[in-house]
């Protein structure tokens, strides 16, 4: 069975960075894209940007363009998303995603989502 | 970027209702569209994929229709467990936008 598993909950202060984790349980890794999506409290998903594990290629959308960085490591089917210059408004749910191809396919996998709060 | 709207962005329903859902593509997406389910305070669940193909595990009240840039989701009986946010996303390039969701309520 699938399982993308993320880092834990992070509390920063304005101004700095995050970095979230998620783990892919199944699979060979370069066989699929991970994607990140993001929900703020009470407001819609917000997909972030994607990697493509073949390729290890990546796609950012453009709201985050400059200031998220998506990374991967294959030897330990692991893959990052760090968020820098941290405002308030980032507040939310960050999840990691995964199709069944190699590109940007339907979400079918999902972590647990990382709940990161950006407070002073 | 390819936008994608939905409506309306939310309604209420009696059990056993029929219930639709519609999205618009900004552009033209083939049949590159994903719907998902996400029940309060849980993750996203996706319920169909290609505009029309049902999820394994998804019940079968639910369907999916269309292709370009008008797609549709419908429960055929609505039932207590549907009450959640559907949203639908465009896929198979980047950037992989969602609508802005749908709240259905009983």
């Amino acid at each position: 069975q699938v399982q993308l598993v993320q880092s834990g909950a992070e509390v920063k202060k304005p101004g700095s960075s995050v970095k979230v984790s998620c783990k892919t349980s199944e699979g060979t890794f370069s066989n699929y894209a991970i994607s990140w999506v993001r929900q703020a409290p009470g407001q819609g998903l917000e997909w972030m940007g994607g990697i493509i594990g073949m390729f290890g290629t990546t796609s950012y959308a453009q709201k985050f363009q400059g200031r998220v960085t998506i990374t991967a490591d294959k030897s330990t089917s692991l893959t990052y998303m760090e968020l820098g210059s941290l405002r308030s408004d980032d507040t939310a749910v960050y999840y990691c995603a995964r199709g069944n191809t190699y590109y940007y396919d339907s979400l079918a996998y999902w972590g647990q989502g990382t709940l990161v709060t950006v407070s002073s | 970027d390819i936008q994608m709207t939905q409506s309306p962005s939310s309604l209420s329903a009696s059990v056993g209702d029929r219930v639709t859902i519609t999205c618009r593509a900004s552009q033209g997406i083939n049949n590159y569209l994903a719907w998902y389910q996400q029940r309060p305070g849980k993750v996203p669940r996706l319920l169909i994929y290609a505009a029309s193909t049902l999820q394994s595990g998804v019940p079968s009240r639910f369907s999916g229709s269309g292709s370009g840039t008008d797609f549709t989701l419908t429960i055929s009986s609505l039932q207590p467990e549907d009450v959640a946010t559907y949203y639908c996303q465009r896929y198979n390039s980047a950037p992989q936008t969602f609508g802005q969701g749908t709240k259905v309520e009983i």
